[in-house]
């Protein structure tokens, strides 16, 4: 079935460096990519996405490149702060009239200060 | 945050216990998510109602009983749970099917002893 994986499953940064989460997807008709963060105890939020007519989008230091052809995209942040500190997940959805997201295994990133 | 919640936050339910989890979206969704977040797994979509009408059931044990009495509210019943069903159960709304963004509620944390 289809599947997302997610490299890598944890990953310590020093404040400043930045950091970059991937993941691989399956299913060739997926063309929306959510990232969402989960702090400890609290619920996963979105903080960027992006689409499959696009290969790259940028929110402050935030950014999400996708590579189509090879099924990859990634979540770069730069000039990390500990408050990024929190599991990464990204996903794979599609449009074409179903409800399924398929969502990788997270990414527990911690910012050391 | 408003936007989804859910009660209880936290639940501990012996094998035999019935109990309901619920869930309101304030959004003007008119699509309604559980999943099962478990540990170093990603996350596990249970089920999907569109319009009140259940439209994706992933394979989930009849123990776990779902209702959507309108767009705005979900409930999962729960009945005769295994210790292995302890998680966190998280309810997401979303405006229409697959490509659009998710948003979580907070959880209900579940212990089955």
């Amino acid at each position: 079935g289809e599947n997302v994986e997610q490299h890598p499953s944890t990953l310590s940064v020093q404040e400043g460096d930045s950091a970059v989460i991937k993941c691989t997807y399956s299913d060739s008709a997926s063309n929306y990519f959510p990232w969402y963060k989960q702090e400890l105890g609290k619920r996963p939020q979105l903080i960027i996405d992006i689409r499959s007519n696009v290969g790259e989008k940028k929110d402050q230091r935030i950014a999400v490149t996708l590579n189509k052809t090879a099924k990859h995209f990634s979540l770069h942040i730069t000039e990390t702060q500990p408050e990024d500190s929190a599991v990464y997940f990204c996903a794979a959805s599609d449009d074409s009239g179903t409800y399924k997201y398929i969502f990788g295994t997270g990414t527990r990133l911690k910012v050391l200060a | 945050e408003t936007g989804v919640t859910q009660t209880p936050r936290h639940l501990v339910m012996g094998m035999t216990n019935k109990k309901s989890l619920k869930c309101e979206q304030h959004l003007g969704h008119n699509a309604m998510y559980w999943y099962k977040q478990s540990a170093k797994k990603p996350l596990e979509l249970m089920f999907v109602y569109s319009l009140e009408e259940r439209v994706e059931n992933n394979s989930v044990p009849s123990r776990f009983s779902p209702e959507c009495p309108n767009s705005s509210h979900l409930f999962l019943h729960l009945h005769t749970l295994q210790p292995e069903d302890s998680a966190l159960y998280l309810c997401a709304s979303s405006q229409g099917q697959g490509g659009e963004t998710q948003y979580f509620g907070p959880g209900t944390r579940l212990l089955v002893l």
